[in-house]
């Protein structure tokens, strides 16, 4: 069975960069597995932030951006704000019509 | 602009069946570039893809739930619904459908707001 990785938490001050990392519990992350990052806040859907490893869905703020490092996925967010804090999952496609999210990361800006 | 809303039973009882429909407004499900798709998140829990369907019928569905999976499309409705029988309280959550963007462009946009269900006797 495939487990997509993420950090359980991470913190970050106001202004500073942060990278959320999504990876392959066996194997390597490259964009043949398209990922995609959601953001959620408590008791609130899923907001899809980037798609396609570094595709900004519309009205995402720049200061979040998408890319491959090493063999992960990953989600940098830069000059963080208060409202970032919230909780980050990715979703990778792993073929046969099959999708996997991984199990979030709980960002905290203090 | 496309919408979604699920519904459906809030409370399902322990070995029934759990049964949702998302209908879409704002656009046709018939579009031939989308699935539909279903996913749910255990309280304080994350979230897990549960299924996805094209308007032709064909689905994918997660391999740890297809033995109880059903989900189906009715374009003249423009919904498509779940059914998951055989539930457990480990059924319990909070479902979103979304539009599933497939190909390279593979992501969930937009979601539902979810609806929760909780199995309880």
């Amino acid at each position: 069975q495939t487990v997509v990785t993420q950090e359980p938490s991470f913190s970050v001050s106001p202004g500073g960069t942060v990278t959320l990392t999504c990876g392959l519990s066996s194997g390597s992350v490259s964009t043949t597995y398209y990922p995609s990052w959601y953001q959620q806040t408590p008791g609130q859907a899923p907001r899809t932030l980037i798609y396609n490893t570094n595709t900004r869905s519309s009205g995402v703020p720049d200061r979040f951006s998408g890319s491959i490092l090493g063999n992960k996925a990953a989600l940098t967010i830069t000059g963080a704000q208060a409202d970032d804090e919230s909780d980050y999952y990715c979703m990778l496609y792993i073929g046969s019509g099959i999708s996997v999210f991984g199990g979030g990361t709980k960002l905290t800006v203090l | 602009q496309l919408q979604l809303q699920e519904s459906g039973p809030g409370l399902v009882k322990p070995s029934e069946t759990l049964s949702l429909t998302c209908t879409v407004s704002g656009g046709s499900i018939s579009s031939s570039s989308h699935y539909w798709g279903w996913i749910r998140q255990p309280p304080g829990k994350g979230l897990e893809w549960i299924g996805s369907i094209f308007y032709d019928g064909s689905a994918y569905y997660n391999p740890s739930l297809r033995s109880r999976l059903t989900i189906s499309v009715d374009t003249s409705k423009n919904h498509f619904s779940l059914n998951v029988n055989s539930v457990t309280a480990a059924d319990t959550a909070v479902y979103y459908c979304g539009r599933h963007r497939s190909g390279s462009d593979q992501h969930f946009d937009p979601w539902g707001q979810g609806t929760l269900v909780t199995v309880s006797s």
